[in-house]
C-alpha cells in the first residue's frame, strides 16, 4: 500500500540550530516527492518538490530536501532555524499517472526554542 | 489571479444540517480535490476529481458528495452533517505538465459541527 511516514510528531529546536525533518514512503514506483509548510490558521504552503534528476532539491526559505532512493526517504534540512520556521510540515507523494492525488504525511510540527 | 479560493472561511452546523462547501480556481487545471484536515492525521482526500463532469471518491468519502459541472467549480455537500466532519477542508488542484507538475491550495474552510 502507498504510504507516508513522518516518524517524528513534534521537534523542538533552538534557533539557529540545524533541522531536519524525516519522511519515509512505500511506493511501487519512483513518485514525485514534496514538502508543504502550514502555520498556524493558514493554507499549505510548497517549500519544495522532486521529479527527477538532482536527488538534493532547493527550496524556499533556504530549505532543501535530499531523495535517497535506497532508503525511501525525503528528509528535509536546513542549517540555521530562524523562530519564523515554528510550524507544521507535511511530507507527501504523487504518482505520475495523471489524475491521482497527493498522499501526505501525519505532519510534524516544529517548535523553535530562543 | 486569485489561484484556489474556498467559500465560506468558517462555518458551525448543527447536527443534521446541510451545507456546500464551494472550492473556485482561474488556473485552469484539469484535477480538483477535497482534503479534511484533522489533528495528528495529515490530510486525506474525500473525493476528487479529473475532469468537468467527472467525480472519483477518496480515502474518506462517506458522508459526503461532490459534483463539477463547470470545470472550474467543485462544490463539496454535507446532506446531514454530523459532528465527525468537524474538520478543516482543504481544496486543491493539480496540473499536470511533466516536471512542473504542481499541486496548489486554497486558503481552507473550518467547519464545526456541533
Amino acid at each position: 500500500a502507498q504510504s507516508v511516514t513522518q516518524p517524528d510528531i513534534h521537534i523542538t529546536v533552538s534557533e539557529g540550530a540545524s533541522l531536519e525533518l524525516r519522511c519515509n514512503y512505500s511506493y511501487g514506483a519512483t513518485p514525485y516527492l514534496f514538502w508543504y509548510v502550514q502555520s498556524p490558521g493558514q493554507g499549505l504552503q510548497l517549500l519544495l518538490k522532486y521529479f527527477s534528476g538532482d536527488t538534493l532539491v532547493q527550496g524556499i526559505k533556504g530549505f532543501e530536501a535530499e531523495f535517497k532512493r535506497s532508503q525511501s526517504s525525503f528528509n528535509l534540512r536546513k542549517p540555521s532555524v530562524h523562530w519564523s520556521d515554528a510550524a507544521e510540515y507535511f511530507c507527501a507523494v504523487g504518482a505520475r499517472q495523471a489524475g491521482t492525488a497527493l498522499i501526505f504525511g501525519k505532519g510534524t510540527t516544529l517548535s523553535v526554542s530562543s | 489571479n486569485a489561484g484556489v479560493t474556498q467559500t465560506p472561511k468558517f462555518r458551525v452546523l448543527k447536527t443534521g444540517q446541510s451545507m456546500t462547501l464551494l472550492c473556485a480556481q482561474d488556473m485552469n487545471h484539469e484535477y480538483m480535490y477535497w482534503y479534511r484536515q484533522d489533528p495528528g492525521m495529515g490530510l486525506r482526500l474525500i473525493h476528487y476529481s479529473v475532469g468537468e463532469g467527472t467525480t472519483a471518491k477518496g480515502e474518506v468519502p462517506d458522508g459526503y458528495n461532490v459534483s463539477r459541472l463547470k470545470k472550474q467549480n467543485f462544490l463539496l455537500g454535507l446532506e446531514s452533517a454530523a459532528p465527525s466532519q468537524t474538520s478543516v477542508y482543504f481544496c486543491a488542484t493539480r496540473r499536470l505538465a511533466g516536471a512542473q507538475e504542481t499541486q496548489y491550495f486554497g486558503p481552507g474552510t473550518r467547519l464545526l459541527v456541533l
